[in-house]
C-alpha cells in the first residue's frame, strides 16, 4: 500500500538550533516528492518538491531536503531554525503520471524554543 | 493574482443539513482535490477531479459529494449523511501537463452545531 510515514508528531528546536524532519515512503514505483508548511488555520505552502536529478533539493525559506531511494526517506533540514518556522510540516508522494492525488502524512508539529 | 479561493473560511452548520464549500481556481488546472484534515490525521483525500463533468471518489468519499461543471470551479456539499462533519476543508489543483505540485486553498472550517 502506498503511503508516508512521518515518525516524529511533535519536535522542540532551540531557535538558532539545526533542525531534521524526517519523512518514509512506501511506493509502488519512485514518486515524486513534497514538503509543504502549515500554519495555523492556513492552507498549505510548497516548501519544496523532487521530481529528478540531484537528490539534495533546496527550497524556500532556507529549507533543504534529501530523496534517499535505498532508505525510502526525503527528509527536511534546515542548519538554524528561527522562531517564525513554529508550523506544522507535511511530507507528501505523488505518482509520475499527472493527476494523480498526492498522499501526506500526518505530520510534524515544529515548536521553537528561545 | 493566480490562486486558489476557497469560501467561506468558517462555516457553521446545524445538525441534519447540507452545507456546500466552495473552491475556484484561476491557475487554469485541470486537477482539482477535496481533503479533509482532522488533528493527527494529516489530509485525507475526499474527492478529486481531472477533467468537467468528471471526478472519482477519494479515500474517505461517504457523506460528501462534488460537481465539476467549469474548469475553474469544485464545489463540495457536506451532506446530512457525513456521521462527523466538523473539520478542516482544503481544496487544492494541481496542472496535468509538466512537473507541477498541488497549489492549496486557505480552507474552510466547517463547525457542526
Amino acid at each position: 500500500a502506498q503511503s508516508v510515514t512521518q515518525p516524529d508528531i511533535h519536535i522542540t528546536v532551540s531557535e538558532g538550533a539545526s533542525l531534521e524532519l524526517r519523512c518514509n515512503y512506501s511506493y509502488g514505483a519512485t514518486p515524486y516528492l513534497f514538503w509543504y508548511v502549515q500554519s495555523p488555520g492556513q492552507g498549505l505552502q510548497l516548501l519544496l518538491k523532487y521530481f529528478s536529478g540531484d537528490t539534495l533539493v533546496q527550497g524556500i525559506k532556507g529549507f533543504e531536503a534529501e530523496f534517499k531511494r535505498s532508505q525510502s526517506s526525503f527528509n527536511l533540514r534546515k542548519p538554524s531554525v528561527h522562531w517564525s518556522d513554529a508550523a506544522e510540516y507535511f511530507c507528501a508522494v505523488g505518482a509520475r503520471q499527472a493527476g494523480t492525488a498526492l498522499i501526506f502524512g500526518k505530520g510534524t508539529t515544529l515548536s521553537v524554543s528561545s | 493574482d493566480g490562486g486558489i479561493t476557497q469560501s467561506p473560511k468558517y462555516l457553521f452548520r446545524k445538525e441534519g443539513q447540507n452545507v456546500t464549500l466552495s473552491c475556484e481556481q484561476n491557475l487554469n488546472h485541470d486537477a482539482m482535490y477535496w481533503y479533509r484534515q482532522d488533528p493527527g490525521q494529516g489530509l485525507r483525500l475526499i474527492y478529486y477531479s481531472q477533467i468537467v463533468n468528471d471526478f472519482q471518489k477519494g479515500d474517505i468519499a461517504e457523506g460528501y459529494s462534488v460537481s465539476r461543471e467549469k474548469k475553474e470551479s469544485f464545489p463540495l456539499t457536506v451532506t446530512s449523511a457525513q456521521k462527523n462533519p466538523t473539520a478542516f476543508y482544503l481544496c487544492a489543483s494541481q496542472g496535468l501537463s509538466g512537473n507541477t505540485e498541488a497549489f492549496f486553498g486557505q480552507g474552510t472550517r466547517l463547525t457542526v452545531v
